[in-house]
């Protein structure tokens, strides 16, 4: 069973880097076709798509982060990572890595993780 | 970017229940349409996936259906677990993006 985990500070000042890890376990992250996925999510409000990657591929960025976001894949420790620069307090949300199936009509989101919370206060 | 809104955004109802929601593309997606359940303090979990395709272990009560911009999900006898938040999420094209959600609550 795919089991991912996310990890990092649960709080940044702001104007700082945010930085989340995503530990695959269950499974080789560089096997299969899959996409991993960083998507997050305020309080009480709904589910923002950040970006994902492709193993051997580049990353897709949503246009709305994509001048401070950078995913990338460490598969020697099957991990992949998020960071998000220059953080102001609309950053502060539930941050959770999946991993994205394809089919015929898209791809969709089978495993997340537990999620984790970054607040951006100083 | 592809805006997708649900209705109703919130909703309350009986255990037994048939419930729908919706969900509208702002242009057509064909069957490129996910649901998604999230119960408070919870990751979201899949439903149904291509629009119609119910997701492995998922209970046959739920239901999709819909291409181009109108997909509906139906519950069609609620049970005291299906009280909690719904999701469409559209993987057309990037960003994906999600509905607001659609929160069911007991009545």
């Amino acid at each position: 069973q795919v089991q991912l985990q996310e990890s990092g500070p649960g709080l940044v000042k702001p104007s700082q880097t945010l930085s989340l890890t995503c530990t695959v376990s269950g499974g080789s992250i560089s096997s299969g076709s899959y996409y991993w996925s960083w998507i997050r999510q305020p309080a009480g409000k709904g589910l923002e798509w950040i970006g994902r990657i492709y193993t051997s591929g580049s990353p897709n960025y949503n246009p709305s982060l994509k001048s401070r976001v950078t995913i990338s894949v460490d598969t020697s420790k099957n991990q992949f990572s998020l960071k998000l620069s220059s953080v102001t307090a609309a950053d502060t949300a539930v941050y959770y890595c999946a991993r994205s199936e394809w089919g015929e009509y898209g791809d969709y989101d089978v495993y997340w993780g537990q999620g984790t919370l970054v607040t951006v206060s100083s | 970017d592809i805006q997708m809104t649900q209705s109703p955004s919130s909703l309350s109802a009986s255990v037994g229940d048939r419930v729908t929601i919706t969900c509208r593309a702002s242009q057509s997606i064909s069957s490129y349409l996910n649901w998604y359940q999230q119960k408070p303090g919870k990751a979201p979990k899949l439903l149904i996936y291509a629009a119609s395709s119910l997701q492995s272990g998922v209970p046959s009560r739920f239901s999709g259906s819909g291409s181009g911009t109108d997909f509906t999900l139906t519950i069609s006898s609620l049970q005291p677990e299906d009280f909690a938040t719904y999701h469409c999420h559209q993987s057309y094209s990037t960003p994906i993006t999600f509905g607001q959600g659609t929160r069911l609550e007991i009545k």
